[in-house]
């Protein structure tokens, strides 16, 4: 089946550090990625996406790069900050079906959980 | 905005009451999610819906019942609660267009103790 394996966390940097959460994911067919964010205490917001192969979804200086001959979508940052402190999820989602119903639905990672020091 | 409320934030039951979770979105969503998260698993999904009175069973739906009699509104039933049920629950809603795809937007989620 679908499934989406995320690097183990926490992770914890220093603020201005580089960011790189791993995502790899297996599906049949051709999925869009997705990157969701978790703020403490709150639901889950999406960050950014992709739909397509090599395509570079992009949000808050966020970035990831749909590479469909490794089957990744990792997560970076060039220079975290506290407030970027949170619960990150990658997912994926099948295109929905010809049938005619529009859900697709999202299969989630794990979830890393990053903390950024001062 | 897009806004999608969940009636509680904090609930504490007790094993074997039925307990009810509502869901409700301002964006005339055709389609509607519950998931529970957990440490280490990530969100898993229970059921969704895709129109009013429609139900797909997700993942993990035992245990679990839903309704939908109007758009903007998904409730999550637990008929008999029990302790394994202690998780955060989230409620999500979507729309597809073809042109942009499809994003899911989440509530705040409901933390449920069951004692």
């Amino acid at each position: 089946g679908d499934s989406v394996t995320q690097m183990e966390g926490p992770v914890t940097l220093s603020e201005e550090a580089f960011l790189t959460i791993n995502c790899t994911y297996t599906a049949t067919g051709y999925p869009s990625l997705f990157w969701y964010v978790q703020y403490p205490g709150e639901g889950l917001q999406l960050l950014l996406k992709a739909t397509k192969a090599d395509d570079k979804g992009s949000n808050k200086g966020f970035e990831a790069t749909y590479r469909k001959e490794t089957t990744s979508f990792h997560l970076e940052k060039g220079s975290v900050q506290v407030s970027d402190s949170a619960v990150y999820f990658c997912a994926l989602r099948l295109r929905p079906n010809a049938g005619g119903t529009s859900y697709g639905k999202l299969t989630f990672g794990q979830g890393t959980i990053l903390t950024v020091h001062p | 905005d897009v806004k999608v409320t969940q009636s509680s934030r904090y609930l504490v039951k007790r094993t074997g009451e039925k307990v009810f979770l509502e869901c409700v979105q301002d964006m005339d969503h055709e389609n509607m999610f519950w998931y529970r998260q957990d440490p280490g698993l990530g969100l898993r999904l229970i059921y969704f819906s895709y129109d009013v009175k429609m139900k797909e069973k997700g993942d993990i739906p035992e245990g679990y019942s839903v309704s939908r009699e109007k758009k903007e509104r998904f409730s999550l039933i637990l008929e008999s609660a029990s302790t394994n049920q202690t998780s955060m629950y989230l409620c999500a809603s979507s729309f597809y267009r073809l042109a942009k795809g499809e994003t899911q937007y989440f509530g705040p989620g409901t933390r449920l103790l069951v004692l």
